[in-house]
């Protein structure tokens, strides 16, 4: 079964405002990390955040990880179409930290 | 540059033959990982191997074998395809930091399989 599931599933906003996917997840965790799929593409990681920690940035994008409450966000402030993908996070338990268990995934549009 | 090769990007393939999905990476990452990606289903973890000459199940590792003779190559093999196996294969590789992936996974770009 799933360890992720991300919210909502798909998302669609104009260019130039901000884009929020969430993340919720079912066990105790090592850390979690945010992947960019392309269409008809690999995936590509974004960002890590480890379970001790409760936010994160990367240029544009803002991470937080809430433990207590098994959820995470990414953050995409002044979204270009070229942010247009989808969005999937994954976690690494800590039963079974060796492998990466991901959600189902947001579809992201940027609208120019 | 380096990377992760997988070969073929796409394929048709008649329900009851035997195929192999090749992957190949050139970062000496310990660990490698198949992952298969359906509509709806997201990607699912089906075989992985976190060195050389080590392979473990996934989620759903039924219809699927493994083998990873060197930490290169990691081909995915299935021994007589059913169309419930129709879905894009995605390979993928990491260090693992002792038992623990503490790091990114990076992905090659895909094999596209249809079984008809």
């Amino acid at each position: 079964s799933q360890q992720g599931e991300e919210d909502p599933q798909a998302l669609s906003i104009q260019e130039g405002e901000n884009a929020t996917m969430n993340c919720s997840y079912k066990t105790s965790i090592n850390n979690l990390q945010w992947y960019r799929q392309n269409s008809g593409r690999g995936l590509v990681h974004l960002i890590l955040i480890r379970s001790n920690e409760r936010e994160k940035h990367s240029g544009r994008l803002r991470v937080t990880l809430d433990t207590s409450k098994k959820s995470s966000s990414l953050l995409i402030t002044a979204s270009r179409a070229a942010d247009t993908a989808s969005y999937f996070c994954a976690t690494a338990s800590i039963q079974g930290a060796q492998k990466l268990v991901f959600g189902q995934g947001t579809r992201l549009t940027i609208n120019p | 540059i380096a990377g992760i090769t997988q070969a073929p990007t796409s394929q048709i393939l008649a329900a009851g033959r035997r195929m192999t999905l090749r992957c190949t990476q050139d970062m000496r990452h310990n660990a490698m990982y198949w992952y298969r990606q359906d509509l709806g289903l997201g990607l699912r973890l089906i075989h992985y191997s976190n060195t050389a000459g080590t392979t473990g199940k996934g989620e759903v590792p039924d219809g699927y074998s493994v083998s990873r003779a060197n930490t290169d190559d990691f081909p995915l093999t299935l021994a007589s395809a059913v169309p419930s196996q129709t879905s894009v294969y995605f390979c993928a590789s990491s260090v693992l930091a002792g038992n623990t992936n503490t790091g990114e996974l990076f992905f090659g770009e895909g094999s596209r399989l249809t079984v008809l």
